[in-house]
């Protein structure tokens, strides 16, 4: 089975820089993914991590530590619409045909204040 | 281009009834994968579907099925409703033998049971 931990809120000000961190238990472990879903919305896709190191995408890097099963996402030059839920998700080996099952953690709630 | 769709976006059904939701995928995808999101949870894996085969299947009874059409479009069938079934229901589409295999997620169908 898949465990994966997130802090359930953080807040953080219009500006700053925040990290989320994730850590998961897996027993097949084939990429790591962040996902931003407003309240009400569906999940949007934020960055995929297979292999270890970091990955930057504009104001948003994630980073990826296999051995340690850890994750984190960081958020640069806060903004009030950065205000979301940030979901970790962990897909296992298995199926083929890609879009591989995701197990996702509960969800880390930013609010970003001035 | 047009992105995940689904179908209703609100339904209110009461105990014991029967509920269909539909999805259609992104044009060139073919898998599509189902998720329940009960309120200040994350997703939970319900089913995949890929070339109309299902792939996997998550923990959940069996009053859940699916199944996949020749144009790729997916239906959700849940049985004899509970309570407990009062949740966001996402779709999300992938298209195989991409390297990241992300999952695209449609805006989800609100389910109230009463």
């Amino acid at each position: 089975g898949q465990n994966i931990d997130q802090p359930t809120e953080m807040t953080a000000t219009e500006g700053a820089i925040v990290q989320i961190n994730c850590t998961y238990q897996t027993s097949g472990f084939n990429g790591l993914f962040w996902y931003q879903q407003h309240a009400g919305e569906a999940p949007t896709f934020l960055s995929y991590n297979v292999l270890d190191g970091l990955e930057e995408k504009g104001r948003f890097s994630s980073f990826l530590s296999r051995s340690k099963g850890y994750s984190y996402l960081l958020l640069k030059e806060l903004q009030m619409k950065d205000s979301a839920s940030y979901l970790c998700a962990v897909r296992g080996r298995g199926v083929t045909g890609g879009g591989n099952k995701l197990t996702f953690g509960t969800g880390t709630q930013l609010k970003v204040e001035l | 281009d047009a992105g995940v769709t689904q179908s209703p976006t609100h339904l209110i059904k009461t105990r014991g009834q029967q509920v269909t939701l539909r999805c259609s995928p992104i044009s060139g995808h073919k898998s599509v994968s189902w998720y329940q999101q009960v309120l200040g949870q994350g997703p939970q894996f319900i089913f995949q579907y890929y070339e109309k085969e299902e792939r996997g299947r998550g923990n959940f009874p069996d009053r859940f099925s699916a199944r996949q059409f020749p144009n790729y479009s997916s239906e959700l069938n849940v049985n004899a409703l509970l309570l407990g079934d009062s949740a966001l229901y996402l779709c999300a589409s992938s298209f195989p033998g991409q390297g990241a295999t992300t999952q695209y997620f449609g805006p989800g169908t609100r389910l109230l049971v009463l």
